[in-house]
């Protein structure tokens, strides 16, 4: 149980497109999901928490307008980065929460912007 | 604030070896505790957890054990194999309800050696 998917798993982009990123509880229901960036042999850096049905909140010093979160539903939350350029490029990890606050991480997303 | 330390990697061990890794961490109150790993390219896996003082928690070998008179969450496992190579993160949970989230260590790296 508690399986986080995301999708896609690699994404190369043109500087200037937008693109987004999925992340699905399969089993379970998240009212919370949160998504990290992690740069190479670094921990992961919260961007922002993301609630079922209201606005997300980002981290200090995210920018909210670039790193678009919508999380409409129990199962699915989506990160789109808008205007990608080649600094925005990482390793995008989601998670959602669980019962006793432990969260249970999706596989991640390798974004490379040329 | 909140905030967690992890011993410095890389950790070397041949096969078999004992494991420890260091986590100590600074938190108002008794938060949950949580250990992670991280194989390359992937996301994170809960490895094991602790919700209160004196808990011990145990997953594939390894335990760890609240300890909150040394603020402490050592990681712990007798026997390491080389399968066991990957990135581990100590983690707490800070906050309650929707505000919560959880507040990661640097990681360490362990490298089993057949």
């Amino acid at each position: 149980g508690a399986v986080v998917s995301q999708h896609p798993s690699w994404v190369i982009c043109k500087s200037g497109t937008s693109v987004k990123i999925e992340c699905r509880s399969l089993d379970f229901q998240a009212t919370t999901m949160f998504w990290y960036r992690q740069f190479p042999k670094q921990s992961l850096m919260l961007m922002a928490t993301s609630n079922e049905g209201s606005k997300a909140t980002y981290e200090q010093g995210v920018e909210k307008d670039k790193f678009l979160i919508n999380h409409a539903s129990l199962t699915l939350s989506t990160l789109t980065v808008t205007s990608a350029h080649p600094e925005d490029s990482s390793f995008y990890i989601c998670s959602a929460r669980g019962a006793y606050n432990e969260q249970f991480f999706g596989p991640g997303t390798r974004l490379t912007v040329l | 604030g909140d905030s967690v330390t992890q011993m410095e990697g890389p950790v070397t061990l041949s096969e078999e070896a004992c494991l420890t890794i260091n986590c100590t961490y600074t938190a108002t109150g008794y938060p949950s505790l949580f250990w992670y790993v991280q194989y390359p390219g992937e996301g994170l896996q809960l490895l094991l957890k602790a919700t209160k003082a004196d808990d011990k928690g145990s997953n594939k070998g390894f335990e760890a054990t609240y300890r909150k008179e040394t603020t402490s969450f050592h990681l712990e496992k007798g026997s390491v194999q080389v399968s066991d190579s990957a990135v581990y993160f100590c983690a707490l949970h800070r906050g309650s309800g929707n505000t919560g989230k959880l507040i990661f260590g640097q990681g360490t790296t362990l490298q089993v050696k057949p």
